[in-house]
């Protein structure tokens, strides 16, 4: 059963510090997806990783896939308050049908100033 | 924008009734899938249609059921409400050729 895990899930950060999300999953997966939320909002795509190496980057927030490592982080550099949102990651169930994400438990981040 | 629009946005039921939430997607969204996104928690895979029929589920029971219209449009219907139930259900669409997928603004039910 693929799952996939968050760290940290609540993250206290000042304004101009950088910090890095991770994001683990358990076994094989095509795609990995970055999405924020807002409280009470619905779920923004930030991006889609597809390969191996893969790095993109937009705005103040990069994101990066080693799926050897099964791993993938998103970097927050020089933080700001309108980053505060919470960030979840998600991956292809492998072998279900195009659509069929596992999310982690989400990372609750909070820029204060 | 997205291009996905869902209805209602909120709602409240009574234990045992039952609820209809509705999405429509723009043409070039060739699947939709819905979710349920519990208070504090990540979205969990409800099912997926794809060309009208049903192309993968998750871990829900069968009280929760949906359609797919030739419009681009679904409905996720949930039967025999319970108060786990209340969540914010979230619809979301593909994009044909790129596999990204967009989430409606969803609809939040409480089951009192």
């Amino acid at each position: 059963e693929l799952k996939v895990e968050q760290n940290p899930l609540f993250l206290s950060m000042q304004e101009g510090k950088n910090y890095t999300i991770y994001c683990n999953y358990s076994t094989t997966s095509d795609r990995l997806y970055w999405y924020r939320q807002d409280p009470g909002k619905s779920l923004e795509s930030l991006f889609v990783l597809l390969s191996n190496g893969a790095v993109k980057q937009e705005g103040r927030l990069m994101a990066s896939l080693d799926t050897k490592a099964r791993l993938s982080t998103l970097h927050i550099t020089a933080a700001v308050h309108d980053l505060s949102a919470t960030y979840f990651c998600a991956v292809d169930n492998y072998g279900g049908s195009q659509g069929n994400l596992i999310f982690g438990k989400g990372t609750k981040l909070s820029v204060k100033p | 924008e997205t291009g996905v629009t869902q209805s209602p946005t909120h709602l409240i039921k009574t234990r045992g009734q039952q609820v209809t939430l509705r999405c429509s997607s723009q043409s070039g969204h060739n699947t939709v899938s819905w979710y349920q996104q519990a208070l504090g928690q990540g979205p969990q895979f409800i099912f997926q249609y794809y060309r009208e029929e049903e192309n993968g589920r998750g871990n829900f029971p069968p009280r929760f059921s949906g359609l797919q219209f030739p419009n681009y449009s679904s409905e996720l219907n949930v039967n025999a409400l319970e108060l786990d139930d209340s969540a914010l259900y979230l619809c979301a669409s593909n994009r044909k050729n790129t596999g990204e997928l967009f989430f409606g603004e969803g609809s939040r039910l409480t089951v009192l």
